[in-house]
This record gives structure tokens, C-alpha cells and sequence, in this order.
């Protein structure tokens, strides 16, 4: 799997988005871009994924470059409950490979 | 479904002991994950199956760790004999692969050796 490169830690008011950003430049072809948070005492919870167009759900958007090398989570109203460690992953899928955390960003809400 | 369930989820054993980790994936899934957890080295697999199989179990520290799936809906974790450095928060997720490939996790065992 590509090497990903993160923020160690960013903070966000609530109320407004967060934007986490993400570089991964020795992304292969058939990779995608995961991320999973890590609340504090949880289990890793999925957030989203993409290839290479830009992807929405109900907990997040994925913004992905054109060139594919960047990529940024974006929680468009960052609530205190988002308060997590967000990592950001890169790998091809249906692979069933295990998935490689590295540090993460430590994302705080404050009010 | 009640997603990935992990017992016990707290352990706390004296150095020496047999510790089992037990860990029950979603219906329906075909892969399970044991991860590790720890302040100096984040979040380390351990071992996966496949159907069942073991595939990679590069991530086991050393023999005391040996880790089963004698059926899909059931894996567990040893660790005999315990040392105070396998202090951790052991993590259990499964995916169907041939999906999204989406992993779910559990809870976690927290697991402390005096």
C-alpha cells in the first residue's frame, strides 16, 4: 500500500467544517483512499472511501486531486462528538488485506 | 446485527497466565482482523483470516500468541504465557471482501498484565 502523510493534530471550532487533509503522491492506480476515525476508547469506525472522483455520505465528503496524490476529509459542521483521531488510507480494495493505520490526525472540536 | 462483539472487554491477569481474547464477526462477513493497540506502536494487525484460514500472521509477536477461526462465526485469541508488555487494547474486525471492503471493528479488550 501507498505511504500516506498527515497533520499530527488540527483544531476546529464547532459549528464549522474541518478540513483534513491527507498526501499520498505514490498512490498506484487501483487505489482508493479510505478513511477511519478512532474515537477516543473505540473501536476504528469507516468514514468514507473514492478513487478518484469526489464522494459525499452523511458523515463526510472526500475531495481527491485530479493527479490523485492529495486528498481532504471534509466534516462539513464539526460537531464536539467528531473529536477523534482521523487516518487516512490508501489501498487497493476487495483486497482483504488489513488495513495500515500509520499516526493519524488528532482532530479537536472545541466550542 | 449487533456489528462485531469482543469478550471480555476489560482482562486484567498476573504475569504468567493464559489469556483468551474471544471475538464474534458479523453475519456473513469472510474475513476477521485481530489488531493490536498501544502508545508506542498505534494500531499493529496481528493476524487475518480468510474463510476461515489463516493468511498472514506476520504481525504475531512470538509463539506465546496463536490465534483459531474454527468457524465463521468465531475466533479467538491466546496468549499463554502472558508478559506485562502485551498490555494493550486488542482489536477484532471483519469485511466482507468483494464489497466495498469495509471493516468493521469491535469494541476492543483491554487487556492489562500485572
Amino acid at each position: 500500500d501507498a505511504k500516506t502523510t498527515q497533520p499530527p493534530s488540527m483544531d476546529c471550532a464547532e459549528g464549522r467544517a474541518a478540513n483534513l487533509p491527507c498526501n499520498h503522491s505514490t498512490i498506484s492506480g487501483n487505489e482508493y483512499v479510505y478513511w477511519y476515525r478512532q474515537i477516543h476508547s473505540q473501536g476504528p469506525q469507516y468514514i468514507i472511501h473514492g478513487l478518484k472522483n469526489n464522494e459525499t455520505n452523511e458523515m463526510a465528503s472526500l475531495i481527491i486531486t485530479e493527479d490523485r496524490k492529495s486528498s481532504t476529509l471534509i466534516l462539513p459542521h464539526a460537531t464536539l462528538r467528531d473529536t477523534a483521531v482521523y487516518y487516512c488510507i490508501v489501498r487497493a480494495p476487495n483486497s482483504g488485506y488489513a488495513l495500515n493505520f500509520g499516526k493519524g490526525t488528532s482532530l479537536l472540536v472545541t466550542p | 446485527d449487533a456489528g462485531v462483539i469482543q469478550s471480555p472487554r476489560h482482562e486484567v491477569t498476573e504475569m504468567g497466565q493464559e489469556v483468551t481474547l474471544r471475538c464474534k464477526p458479523i453475519s456473513g462477513h469472510n474475513s476477521l482482523f485481530w489488531y493490536r493497540q498501544t502508545m508506542m506502536r498505534g494500531l499493529e494487525l496481528l493476524i487475518y483470516f480468510n474463510n476461515n484460514v489463516p493468511i498472514d500472521d506476520s504481525g504475531m509477536p512470538e509463539d506465546r500468541f496463536s490465534a483459531k477461526m474454527p468457524n465463521a462465526s468465531f475466533s479467538t485469541l491466546k496468549i499463554q504465557p502472558s508478559e506485562p508488555r502485551d498490555s494493550a487494547v486488542y482489536f477484532c474486525a471483519s469485511s466482507f471482501v468483494g464489497s466495498e471492503d469495509e471493516q468493521f471493528f469491535g469494541p476492543g479488550t483491554r487487556l492489562t498484565v500485572l
